[in-house]
């Protein structure tokens, strides 16, 4: 199985400022992973697909990176609304699709 | 629009069963493969189990295989997620998501298994 290592779990941040997100996959996945955030109480909503594509509707404060073993998302500029807990996604190699433990961006 | 809209969760002792639903619409269910995912309280994301679009390919999750049964019916655009034997760390918000890679998710139902 890919295991998929997120970090950091937590993190506490201002309003305004550059928020980046980590997931390493125990094997390489080329670029077959998903963001995904999650308000407290609501499903999960997509953010980027295929490491780098930003979701139709979603800010372009949201970025997406990497390819291969280490992916990164980057929020340029953390708005009231961004809130949440983040996943990644892969699904290159399954059963089983594999999700990231999850980071909870917090306020400052 | 898509939509994916679960039901059939509740409040059952240990030992018991459930079955869960999700209608689908805003697109033709029957050329997507469709997944359940779980989310138990103040955890993260687990996937449990997927199905192709014409059912030919059904996986489980090892926690779940044996006692849980997905299926669909394409005439209706719903899915479905028979769960038999239940345990306590079953207890959850079940999802059921879209495939290709998770792009529409329904708003969950939650299960809750306890004596």
């Amino acid at each position: 199985d890919i295991q998929m290592t997120q970090s950091p779990s937590s993190l506490s941040a201002s309003v305004g400022d550059r928020v980046t997100i980590t997931c390493r996959a125990s094997q390489g996945i080329r670029n077959d992973l998903g963001w995904y955030q999650q308000k407290p109480g609501k499903a999960p909503k997509r953010l980027i697909y295929a490491a780098s594509s930003l979701q139709s509707g979603v800010p372009s404060r949201f970025s997406g990176s990497g390819s291969g073993t280490e992916f990164t998302l980057t929020i340029s500029s953390l708005q009231p609304e961004d809130f949440a807990t983040y996943y990644c996604l892969q699904h290159n190699t399954y059963p089983p699709w594999t999700f990231g433990q999850g980071t909870k961006v917090e306020i400052k | 629009e898509v939509q994916l809209v679960e039901s059939g969760g509740g409040l059952v002792k240990p030992g018991g069963s459930l079955r869960l639903s999700c209608a689908a619409s805003g697109f033709t269910f029957s050329s997507y493969s469709m997944n359940w995912v779980r989310q138990a309280p103040g955890k993260g994301l687990e996937w449990v189990s997927s199905i192709s679009s014409s059912s030919s390919y059904i996986y489980y999750a090892d926690s779940v295989k044996g006692r849980f049964t997905i299926s669909r019916d394409n005439a209706k655009n719903s899915l479905y997620l028979q769960m038999n034997s239940l345990r306590a760390e079953d207890t959850a918000v079940y999802y059921c998501a879209r495939d290709p890679e998770y792009d529409y998710w329904g708003q969950g139902t939650l299960v809750t298994v306890s004596s």
